[in-house]
């Protein structure tokens, strides 16, 4: 059965410093991914999408390593409000993950500190 | 914007009683989730719908059923509340028109089984 693998953490980061993780899957066949972002006690909500070429949103930039089968999500200059729990996302239609095909990771926890 | 509510945002019951959890979508979406989450285990996949009146198992379905009557509504039903299913209700939607679309998340359920 494919799986989404993160290290759970917590990475404890100083402010303005950068920080990376990774997420590792197992189905080659994946299409789609991304990188959602969860507050405590809230709802996950969607960061970015992931993009074979790479792509970035400010200070944050997404990559995919097709071949080495991950995601990188790494963000520049961390900021207090950056703290949350990131979860990584694929997509790997008919492969059982839902109507959908999205596959969960179970997130790796990011405290930035002061 | 898509906009997933949920019935309750917290909610106390006790043992063996029956629950019901709500989940309305204003976007259209013909795909519809029910997970949980727990610490450490991540989001789990109770049951999704991909049209009105249909509806299959995901990872963990025991103790669980679903109702979905009309396309924007999809039920969660405890049938017989146990300690066990004391966690957080997280519904969730999709297209199935464009398959790279992720998932939008309600605000979730955080539900006490005493």
């Amino acid at each position: 059965r494919k799986e989404v693998e993160q290290d759970p953490g917590p990475f404890n980061v100083p402010e303005g410093a950068t920080v990376a993780f990774n997420c590792t899957y197992s189905n080659s066949a994946s299409q789609s991914f991304f990188w959602y972002r969860q507050d405590c006690r809230k709802e996950p909500k969607l960061l970015m999408s992931v993009y074979s070429s790479g792509n970035e949103d400010g200070r944050f930039t997404a990559q995919l390593n097709r071949a080495s089968q991950y995601i990188s999500l790494l963000i520049r200059d961390s900021k207090l409000s950056d703290s949350a729990t990131y979860l990584c996302v694929v997509n790997s239609p008919n492969s059982g993950g839902g109507a959908d095909g999205l596959t969960f990771g179970k997130g790796t926890h990011l405290i930035i500190q002061p | 914007d898509v906009k997933v509510t949920q019935s309750s945002r917290y909610l106390v019951k006790r043992t063996g009683e029956k629950v019901f959890l709500e989940c309305v979508q204003d976007m259209d979406h013909e795909n519809m989730f029910w997970y949980r989450q727990d610490p450490g285990l991540g989001l789990r996949l109770i049951y999704f719908s991909y049209d009105v009146k249909m509806k299959e198992k995901g990872d963990i379905p025991e103790g669980y059923s679903v109702s979905r009557e009309k396309k924007e509504r999809f039920s969660l039903i405890l049938e017989s509340a146990s300690t066990n299913q004391t966690s957080m209700y997280l519904c969730a939607t999709s297209s199935v028109i464009r398959l790279s679309e992720t998932q939008y998340f309600g605000p979730g359920t955080r539900l006490l089984v005493l």
